[in-house]
């Protein structure tokens, strides 16, 4: 049973460039949510996606959208990139719907974006 | 929303001595904690969960944290430390009755075990 997985692993982009990362979710969930850790931080919230709409969203910009398909599978992306985009984004998976609060979140190993 | 402490962002210990990370939430409603742990270049693995019945939890690799609503607390706790136990913990809490689960977490704690 293969957990969540991303990709890429690494990726560097330039300033003002727009990314896109992608996100599988463990097998049976249906919820995915993305995190973005700067250097020394613990996870932000980003946003989550639910039946392929978006359910919340943290404090962050509009150049943070996102996107799920019909499989569950996510892209998060990112436009005109600033150097403080930097950071590990993690993507987690869990069941929705009633009770999601307190079930576990799965984490995939996280796409490391370096913007210069 | 949510706030989550956690008090040291670096604990330092003797391979065999007591481990205690501590963790501090703001919510007046109880949430639902988390600790999560974090190996270098890797994503998160959640060590516990305390969502209700039982205030003392135990969680995987030794591990077990005590929920106290007088104090607001979920501090991690491990008896004898291991060199494998050197990683990065993260406190991190949800709301209770939320329908998709947000996770709140703290800024992390470095552990560091020396031989």
């Amino acid at each position: 049973d293969a957990g969540v997985t991303q990709s890429p692993t690494h990726l560097i982009k330039t300033r003002g460039q727009q990314v896109t990362l992608r996100c599988s979710p463990k097998s049976g969930h249906d919820t995915v949510s993305w995190y973005q850790q700067a250097l020394g931080q613990g996870p932000q919230f980003i946003f989550q996606y639910y039946e392929e709409e978006e359910r919340q969203r943290g404090n962050f910009p509009d150049r943070f959208s996102g996107h799920q398909f019909p499989n569950y599978s996510s892209e998060l992306n990112v436009n005109a990139l600033l150097l403080g985009d930097s950071a590990l984004y993690l993507c987690a998976s869990s069941l929705g719907l009633a009770g999601a609060s307190r079930n576990e979140q799965y984490f995939g190993p996280g796409t490391r974006l370096t913007v210069t | 929303a949510q706030s989550v402490t956690q008090l040291g962002s670096h604990v330092s210990v003797s391979e065999g001595a007591l481990v205690l990370l501590r963790c501090n939430y703001s919510s007046s409603v109880p949430p639902y904690l988390f600790w999560y742990v974090q190996y270098p270049n890797q994503g998160l693995q959640l060590l516990l969960k305390y969502t209700s019945a039982a205030t003392l939890v135990k969680g995987i690799n030794g591990f077990e944290a005590e929920f106290k609503k007088s104090e607001t607390s979920f501090h991690l706790t491990k008896p004898s430390a291991h060199m494998s136990d050197a990683a990065e913990y993260f406190c991190a809490v949800s709301d209770r009755g939320s329908t998709l689960g947000r996770l709140y977490f703290g800024r992390g704690t470095q552990l560091t075990v020396w031989p």
